[in-house]
């Protein structure tokens, strides 16, 4: 089971709205990453984070911010949403050290499928 | 795609059949991965193949490696229900995971 939460689990906003969509990891992950992923599409990477006070901008272009204050805890923010906007969130991490070896699998959280009308 | 293509998009089979998907990259990679997303899910991490390796197992199943042709295959061994799924494969550049389209694999019982 994995030790990623996301929240919501759906959410169904109004254009213009300011929304915070949450990921908290327990395994103590350094690196953690938001996708966006249209159904049946491929996921695109729009924000990623090495630690605390590390964020960077994916590959593609997003109106959301993150933020990392805390090692656990990775949220993404959209200030004004838009029907442009709805799409589902993944939400994931890595830690760097498993079992004495280093990790390169990622860790998904259940994701956020938002909708904006 | 921006680096990994599967193929194809989409496989139907019968329960207890073995399903072949097929992933191809473009540069060169640190290590390729496989990954499951069952409908409205999260992905789930299935086996990772480094560069150097050709052929690794794990349970039912087998995945290749060709970097020179610079493409990789997920093999599933007799198939169940539970498989129905949609596969990705996903290639390393530096720090960062770049996944393709993904198979939509559908098991028929």
């Amino acid at each position: 089971e994995a030790d990623i939460y996301q929240t919501p689990r759906y959410l169904v906003i109004g254009t213009g709205k300011k929304i915070t969509l949450e990921c908290s990891q327990t395994m103590g992950h350094d690196k953690m990453y938001w996708y966006q992923q249209d159904p049946g599409m491929e996921l695109h990477l729009i924000h990623y984070s090495y630690g605390v006070n590390s964020t960077e901008k994916g590959d593609l272009s997003s109106e959301s911010t993150v933020s990392r204050i805390r090692t656990e805890h990775f949220p993404l923010t959209l200030e004004s949403a838009r029907p442009s906007h709805t799409s589902q969130y993944l939400c994931a991490s890595r830690g760097l050290i498993v079992g004495g070896e280093e990790n390169y699998g990622y860790t998904f959280g259940s994701g956020t499928r938002l909708t904006v009308v | 795609s921006q680096q990994g293509e599967e193929d194809p998009q989409a496989l139907s089979i019968q329960e207890g059949e073995n399903a072949t998907m097929n992933c191809s990259y473009k540069t060169s990679i640190n290590n390729l991965q496989w990954y499951r997303q069952n409908s409205g899910r999260g992905l789930v991490h299935l086996i990772l193949i480094r560069s150097n390796e050709r052929e690794k197992h794990s349970g039912r199943l087998r995945v290749t490696l060709d970097t020179s042709k610079k493409s990789s295959s997920l093999l599933i061994t007799a198939s169940r229900a539970a498989d129905t799924a949609s596969y990705f494969c996903a290639t390393a550049l530096g720090q960062k995971l770049v996944f393709g389209q993904g198979t939509r694999l559908t098991i028929n019982p």
